[in-house]
C-alpha cells in the first residue's frame, strides 16, 4: 500500500463548481499535513497546511480526519486558473521527519 | 529574483556519462533538499542538507552524490547515468527542516539516452 495515495483524475468540472479531492494516508504516526499545487511542467507550490480542525483560505477548505487517516480538499466557485495537480503531502516523523508525497489529483476546470 | 535556481533546465545525454545539476537558493534557508519526480509523477525525496550536513540519505544509488559547499547551495553529482535516470530533478529548499514549507526550483528535465 502506498504510504499516501490519491485519485488520479482527472476531474473535469465547468466553471463555477465545486470538487473535492480526498487522500489517504498509511503511516498513524504521520505529524502535519499540507496541500501543493503543481502546474503542467511546473515545480510544486504550497497551497495551504492542512490543520486537526480544518482551515480555509478563500475559496479552498482543507480538512484532516485523523481517525480515518484522510484528508480532504475542497475548491469552491471553480476558475480556469484552478487547473492544476494537486499533491497531498504527509509528514512522518519517524521516517526522518520527511516529506511523503502522494502522485496527485489533476483538476481541469472548463469555460 | 528567483529565489530557488537550478542549472540547467534540461539535460540530454548518453548512458555512462556523469553529469551534475546546480541548485542555488537566495532565501537564507538552512536546509535543503533533492527530489526525484519519476514519470508516473511521484516527487521522492533523495537527499536533505541542514547547514551543509546530510540528514536524510534516502535509498539512492550511490551514483548519485549531493555536494553543499555553503548553505546557499547543493549540487548533485550523477555518475555512469543509466536510463531508469530520466526524470525531472527538483530541488527545494525550507527553514527550519521538513515541517516547513518548502520552495521548489524550476526542476531539472534529465533524459538519458
Amino acid at each position: 500500500r502506498k504510504e499516501v495515495e490519491q485519485d488520479p483524475g482527472p476531474f473535469n468540472v465547468p466553471e463555477g463548481a465545486t470538487v473535492a479531492f480526498n487522500c489517504t494516508y498509511s503511516n498513524s504516526a504521520s505529524q502535519s499535513f499540507f496541500w501543493y499545487r503543481q502546474d503542467c511542467r511546473k515545480e510544486p507550490k504550497l497551497l495551504m497546511s492542512v490543520y486537526s480542525s480544518g482551515n480555509e483560505d478563500g475559496r479552498f477548505t482543507a480538512q484532516l480526519n485523523r481517525a480515518s487517516q484522510y484528508i480532504s480538499l475542497l475548491i469552491r466557485d471553480s476558475k480556469l486558473s484552478d487547473s492544476a495537480t494537486y499533491l497531498c503531502v504527509v509528514r512522518v516523523w519517524e521516517y526522518g521527519n520527511k516529506l511523503v508525497f502522494g502522485a496527485g489529483t489533476i483538476l481541469r476546470v472548463k469555460s | 529574483d528567483t529565489a530557488v535556481s537550478q542549472t540547467p533546465k534540461y539535460l540530454v545525454t548518453q548512458m555512462g556519462n556523469d553529469k551534475s545539476i546546480k541548485c542555488e537558493q537566495n532565501l537564507g534557508h538552512d536546509t535543503m533538499y533533492w527530489y526525484k519526480q519519476d514519470s508516473k509523477k511521484f516527487l521522492k525525496i533523495m537527499f536533505s542538507y541542514n547547514n551543509k550536513e546530510l540528514i536524510i540519505n534516502e535509498t539512492v544509488p550511490n551514483r548519485f552524490s549531493p555536494k553543499s559547499p555553503d548553505k546557499a547551495h547543493l549540487n548533485l553529482h550523477i555518475n555512469s547515468l543509466e536510463l531508469g535516470d530520466s526524470a525531472v530533478y527538483f530541488c527545494a529548499s525550507s527553514q527550519g527542516g521538513q515541517g516547513n514549507e518548502q520552495y521548489f526550483g524550476p526542476g531539472t528535465r534529465l533524459t538519458v539516452t
